[in-house]
């Protein structure tokens, strides 16, 4: 079963919307990250959280907004999509934000942004 | 800052033979490294990680190599089969980085039968 749920794995948005990627990890891991993946970049770091508490922001722009509700969540609401936007987006977590950590990821939401 | 580059960025080889894969680094307080796969539709998988104080890794079927000297990391493959198909990406943490992965721009492996 799968420890790192996202939802949903598939959606498709028009220019202008808004939309929340879910991501639940049940690892009882403390850190999480949010990663982009798309032809232009291959893996392209987002967030990270640790116990709830934004750490890094290597997103230039506010319309990528992380939410965290809860220890275990970590969802990305985005505004104002634009097709640009389209992109896998992969959850991950760890244990920890430590140096010998290894995030492990989910299976990823894949948008599409027409 | 810390640049890592990954080749090649696609190599194709046949059932049973062997593949490398080689990261560079820049940065020379560079310390923790990590191999991740990623097959087609899924998310990363970690296949291994590598501490600065150790040099070769062995884990099923691959060979972690960490060249400290000439800040290189490499990922050899020995007797490949078809389920090892799939994207590579290395990944490299430096000390002050805010824990932050750099990552390498993967490698699109085909297992030809």
């Amino acid at each position: 079963d799968p420890k790192i749920i996202q939802k949903p794995k598939y959606l498709v948005a028009v220019t202008g919307s808004e939309k929340i990627l879910i991501c639940e990890q049940y690892l009882g891991h403390n850190a999480m990250y949010w990663y982009r993946q798309s032809a232009k970049k291959p893996l392209e770091f987002m967030f990270s959280y640790s116990y709830q508490k934004l750490m890094d922001n290597q997103t230039a722009s506010s319309r990528f907004q992380p939410q965290s509700s809860k220890k275990n969540h970590l969802d990305l609401q985005i505004t104002a999509l634009k097709p640009d936007d389209s992109a896998t987006y992969f959850c991950a977590s760890s244990q920890e934000a430590g140096d010998n950590q290894a995030p492990l990821f989910g299976e990823g939401t894949r948008l599409s942004v027409l | 800052g810390e640049q890592v580059e990954q080749r090649p960025p696609h190599l194709s080889v046949r059932e049973g033979d062997s593949a490398v894969i080689i990261c560079t680094y820049t940065d020379p307080n560079s310390y923790y490294f990590f191999w991740y796969k990623q097959e087609p539709g899924a998310g990363l998988q970690l296949l291994m990680k590598v501490f600065s104080s150790t040099e070769i890794n062995e884990g099923q079927g691959f060979t972690v190599l960490l060249n400290k000297k000439d800040k290189q990391l490499s990922l050899n493959l020995t007797a490949a089969h078809p389920g090892d198909s799939a994207v590579y990406f290395c990944a490299v943490r430096i000390q002050d980085s805010n824990y932050q992965l750099i990552w390498g721009s993967g490698t699109k492996l085909i297992i030809k039968p």
